[in-house]
């Protein structure tokens, strides 16, 4: 079945830093999909990639689909301390209905 | 509040006892999502209404589990019969169903503690 892994598990950097996570498929996406959570909170939705190759940027994050639409990444510019949370990639096979989230990043900022 | 709510936050049980839970989407979402999230796991799929109809459902939900969306708008899970292994956060999700746009909007979710 379908399967979604997001490296790495954890992550701590220093207020500054840059963090980058990772998302591959098992199967080909016809959208991928990433999400914030806070601790305590539910997944709050960041943004959809529909297009091979597509990258989209939001303020001090970009976000990437691969060119097989199996793969994609959240790459952070300098965090902060309100970056801390876990970030989830999710998506959904071409023709199916159910979206797959991946295990999460968890990132620690440390000012 | 337009927001997705779920009833009741929290619930506590017992083993072999029965729950179930309530989830109301957004108004004029037609998509509605159950999943199960334990800690540090991301949300794993339980099952999916598009309207009223139930178009898919995990192979891991056991028997024991069940969902309705019976006008196609609020949506209940059950757990019969339930086990130390059951406990979690169930969240339901809501979505307008466009194509284009999959953007998922989760409710606070249930924590369930079975003893």
């Amino acid at each position: 079945g379908q399967q979604v892994m997001q490296i790495p598990q954890y992550q701590h950097v220093q207020e500054g830093e840059d963090f980058t996570t990772y998302c591959n498929s098992s199967t080909t996406l016809s959208n991928i999909q990433w999400y914030k959570q806070r601790p305590g909170g539910h997944p709050v939705f960041l943004i959809q990639l529909v297009k091979s190759g597509e990258v989209k940027k939001q303020k001090r994050l970009t976000f990437q689909f691969g060119e097989a639409k199996k793969n994609s990444s959240l790459h952070i510019t300098a965090t902060q301390t309100t970056d801390v949370g876990t970030y989830f990639c999710a998506g959904r096979n071409t023709g199916g209905f159910k979206t797959i989230f991946g295990a999460g990043t968890r990132l620690f900022v440390k000012a | 509040d337009t927001g997705v709510s779920q009833d009741p936050r929290h619930k506590i049980t017992k083993r072999g006892q029965n729950v179930t839970f309530r989830c109301d989407p957004i108004s004029e979402h037609n998509r509605l999502y159950w999943y199960r999230q334990t800690l540090g796991q991301g949300p794993e799929f339980l099952t999916y209404f598009q309207n009223e109809a139930q178009l898919e459902k995990s192979r891991l939900l056991s028997d024991r589990f069940s969902a309705e969306r019976p006008k196609g708008s609020f949506s209940t899970l059950e757990i019969q019969r339930t086990e130390q292994g059951d406990s979690a956060m169930y969240l339901c999700a809501s979505s307008l169903g466009d194509t284009d746009n999959e953007k998922l909007f989760f409710g606070s979710g249930t924590q369930l503690s079975v003893l």
